[in-house]
């Protein structure tokens, strides 16, 4: 079963408009992270966020973390066709990292 | 690319052939990770090891072995290769030293099992 499930599926954007990405999981972490994989690579690590924090930015974008709510949300300010790739919520579930299933952005020039 | 490496970078397999899947970094990273790929499934870990001769099994370990004799490589084996093993194998090392920490991952390898 997965621990982090994000949402939506897919989203559609124009160029210069924000993204939002959420992700919720199941039980008491230590960590939240993201990750961005374009097409046939890796995954990118993104952005650390502990449980202790609300907020952290990097650059055009912005992670926020409710413990009580169990999710996060990813932003990503202007979007650029760049930015099209599928963006990882991932968890510390025990003694492992245990990713969500992606969600697809697509940007449109 | 934190210095890791894979080959091979594409396989093509038989049923019921071992195969063997490299993972090579260049910085002494103590954590490594195998992960596979798959549609409907996200990223699943299939063994981790924490040094030299230490390994451990992840979610989705069965037909598949590991080894770690030297710190700079990570051996996935898979003993009889299956259908069900097709797949986009990863490998990841945990580069700020704590074993649930920010990862890095190498290129992917993708083997098709006919």
């Amino acid at each position: 079963s997965q621990q982090g499930e994000e949402d939506p599926q897919a989203l559609s954007i124009q160029e210069g408009e924000n993204a939002t990405m959420n992700c919720s999981y199941k039980t008491s972490i230590n960590n939240l992270q993201w990750y961005r994989q374009n097409s046939g690579r890796g995954l990118v690590h993104l952005i650390l966020i502990r449980s202790n924090e609300r907020e952290k930015h990097s650059g055009r974008l912005r992670v926020t973390l409710d413990t009580s709510k169990k999710s996060s949300s990813l932003l990503i300010t202007a979007s650029r066709a760049a930015d099209t790739a599928s963006y990882f919520c991932a968890t510390d579930s025990g003694s492992r990292l245990t990713f969500g299933e992606g969600t697809q952005l697509t940007v449109n020039p | 690319d934190a210095g890791i490496t894979q080959s091979p970078r594409h396989k093509v397999t038989e049923t019921g052939t071992p195969v063997t899947l490299r993972c090579h970094q260049t910085e002494n990273h103590r954590y490594m990770y195998w992960y596979r790929q798959d549609p409907g499934h996200g990223l699943r870990l299939i063994h981790y090891s924490y040094g030299v001769k230490d390994t451990d099994k992840g979610e989705v370990s069965d037909g598949y072995s590991v080894s770690r004799s030297k710190t700079e490589d990570f051996l996935l084996t898979l003993e009889s290769a299956t259908s069900s093993q097709t797949s986009v194998y990863f490998c990841a090392i945990s580069e700020s030293g704590e074993p649930l920490g920010e990862q890095y991952f190498g290129p992917g390898t993708r083997l098709t099992v006919t």
